[in-house]
This record gives structure tokens, C-alpha cells and sequence, in this order.
């Protein structure tokens, strides 16, 4: 068990520039969550894949964001025209469903930290 | 939207004490669970505490639950330097494609002083 991978760890980037993150998640593992958290916040819920179908999609993620897992592994998060207010950590998490996925707990990597300049 | 509440924001206790942190929500729950976060880092799991129980142990950790109350607490006993860090309560939705989402409470920051 390797944990969860992200990368990179942090981003600095200039405003309106596009960025993209890699997430690689416990290999058994079905389910993928991204996650937002800003400094002092608990992370906020953005979006999970179940395999490679994308369920669910957070109100806080706007048409600048998307998230793909092509083949129901490794996941990226893009954003686009990125702005001030996007700079937070980005957290990913893995889980299994097995026994039903809101009985098992989330594994979380590292965080990608994005600062927006 | 952030589902918890924790209380207190911070505490600052001195190594051997017990820690007691309190989480309140708002809507149904399928389960709620603990998490640490060492400034930096991501996420750990503590323990996962489902609606239908009450109670639950593991190690120097002790969760309730008061499904009634809407309200958990989690105790540190024993407390050592290591477990500073932030602690945050989340909960599990019941049903729908929202069934495994987490929605995280703003966390309580721990300081344990040796």
C-alpha cells in the first residue's frame, strides 16, 4: 500500500494561466475524491469518480474547472484562467466501496498547494 | 457549505492531559469520522463511527456519537506532543450519488506542550 500520490506538491503559477494536477490513488482502491481547502477551512468537497464516471460535481466547481479519470486510475484536476481566489490546497482521496463506500474511510494524499501571483 | 461545527477552535493542553473535542451537524448522517491534519500534510483517518452506534474505541482514542444532539466528541487521553495537529469531524450523507461524499467541520488546532 503506497498511499495516496499527488503531484506536484506545490504550484506557483501568474494569474490566467492554466494548471493541471495529478492524483494517483491506492491501487484497489474504486472511489476518488477531490477536495479544496483553503488555510484555516476543513476541506470542501469538489468533485468523486466511482471508477472512471465522474457522480458528483460541487456547486464550487465552475465551468474553469474539470476533473477526468480516463481509466478509472489516476486522476487529473485542471484549472483554467486560473484567478486569485484559486489559490488553496488541493487535496485528493481514495477509498474502496466495499461494504458500501460511506461505511469506509478516505485515504488522502499530500495536497497539491496552488498559489495564484 | 461546511456541515460542522467544532468546538473549541483551539485548545492548548500540556502533554498527559486528555484533549476533548466536540463536532455538531446539521443534517441526517450515514456515519461521522475523525481525521488529523499536521500542518502541511494531508488528511489521516482516525476512526469511523456509524449512525447506529453509539460508541467507539481505538487506542488512545474515544468517539460518541449522539445521533439525537447531532453531536460527536472525540477524546485524546493521554496526550503526547505528537498528537499536535488539527482535528476535523465529517460526515457521510445517506443515500444518493452525495452516498460516500464527506463534508468537513473547520477543525479544532491542538497544541500539546511538553
Amino acid at each position: 500500500d503506497t498511499g495516496v500520490s499527488q503531484d506536484p506538491r506545490h504550484k506557483i503559477t501568474k494569474r490566467g494561466q492554466n494548471v493541471t494536477f495529478r492524483c494517483d490513488p491506492i491501487s484497489e482502491h474504486n472511489r476518488l475524491y477531490w477536495y479544496r481547502q483553503t488555510l484555516g477551512q476543513g476541506p470542501e468537497f469538489l468533485t468523486y469518480f466511482q471508477n472512471e464516471a465522474q457522480l458528483e460535481k460541487s456547486r464550487l466547481l465552475s465551468d474553469r474547472f474539470s476533473a477526468e479519470r480516463p481509466k478509472g486510475s489516476f486522476s487529473t484536476l485542471e484549472i483554467q484562467r486560473t484567478e486569485q481566489g484559486d489559490s488553496a490546497m488541493y487535496l485528493c482521496a481514495s477509498s474502496s466501496s466495499a461494504g458500501g463506500p460511506s461505511n469506509q474511510p478516505q485515504h488522502f494524499g499530500d495536497g497539491t498547494r496552488l498559489s495564484i501571483l | 457549505s461546511q456541515q460542522g461545527e467544532e468546538d473549541p477552535q483551539a485548545l492548548s493542553i500540556q502533554e498527559g492531559e486528555n484533549a476533548t473535542m466536540n463536532c455538531s451537524y446539521k443534517t441526517s448522517i450515514n456515519n461521522l469520522q475523525w481525521y488529523r491534519q499536521n500542518s502541511g500534510r494531508g488528511l489521516v483517518h482516525l476512526i469511523l463511527i456509524r449512525s447506529n452506534e453509539r460508541e467507539k474505541h481505538s487506542g488512545r482514542l474515544r468517539v460518541t456519537l449522539d445521533t439525537s444532539k447531532k453531536s460527536s466528541s472525540l477524546l485524546i487521553t493521554a496526550s503526547r506532543a505528537a498528537d499536535t495537529a488539527s482535528y476535523f469531524c465529517a460526515t457521510g450523507r445517506p443515500g444518493g450519488t452525495s452516498y460516500g461524499k464527506l463534508t468537513f467541520g473547520q477543525g479544532t488546532i491542538l497544541t500539546v506542550h511538553p
